[in-house]
């Protein structure tokens, strides 16, 4: 694809409810990656995938974060019983592999607001 | 581990004059080093990369950057600033076991005055 698309743009939701944020990579970009920015704030790393699986989850801030990756492809972040403090926007990044250095390409993020 | 200070949180410079933005790192293994900027309600977008080979980068925008080891520090310049360098600049470091981990800076607001 010509670059990273995520979807919706823009997320407003109830306290509680669940949200689900959805990125599509730059086409066989192997790596994928998503990042929360609070506003005022530098990225805060939340997982990232190789492929379908996700060896490094460390960044999920609690369990009702979870995120998956279908088809070497899409991903979706999900949240559930929101919560004011994850009101962010959430961006998305790929890259590619193959042992060399890839910088990642960003999408154009979510913007969660949680009333 | 890795990881990445940005030593300002703003900067404010006139139009005209040199640009220098901070940032040290620390990493157990040989480094790859990014400069990202984002513009006000846009995404992020790449500066330069550093990764191994000449130690000064040069990236888009009249951006440079030089990696110094002994000091731990890969510093963005541009020697003259425009308007349109008002933005936020992320330092970002890689490197070690994982390629794949990014470790981002808290940024760095830049103001470009007229």
């Amino acid at each position: 694809g010509a670059g990273v698309s995520q979807s919706p743009s823009n997320k407003v939701t109830e306290k509680g409810k669940d949200v689900e944020l959805r990125c599509d990579p730059i086409s066989g970009h192997t790596a994928l990656y998503w990042y929360r920015q609070r506003l005022g704030q530098g990225l805060e790393f939340l997982i990232y995938f190789q492929g379908n699986s996700a060896p490094d989850k460390s960044g999920l801030p609690s369990d009702r974060f979870s995120a998956e990756r279908t088809g070497e492809s899409v991903s979706t972040l999900t949240i559930q019983r929101t919560q004011q403090e994850d009101s962010a926007v959430y961006l998305c990044a790929s890259n590619g592999l193959g042992g060399r250095i890839y910088e990642q390409y960003f999408g154009p993020g979510t913007r969660l607001t949680v009333t | 581990a890795q990881s990445v200070t940005q030593l300002d949180s703003h900067v404010s410079v006139s139009e005209g004059t040199p640009v220098l933005l901070r940032c040290n790192y620390s990493s157990s293994y040989s480094p790859s080093l990014f400069w990202y900027v984002q513009h006000p309600n846009k995404g992020l977008q790449l500066l330069l990369k550093y990764t191994s080979a000449a130690t000064l980068v040069k990236g888009i925008n009249g951006f440079e950057a030089e990696f110094k080891k002994s000091e731990t520090s890969f510093h963005l310049t541009k020697p003259s600033a425009h308007m349109s360098d008002a933005a936020e600049y992320f330092c970002v470091v890689t490197g070690g076991n994982n390629f794949n981990k990014f470790y981002f800076g808290s940024g760095t607001k830049l103001n470009v005055k007229p």
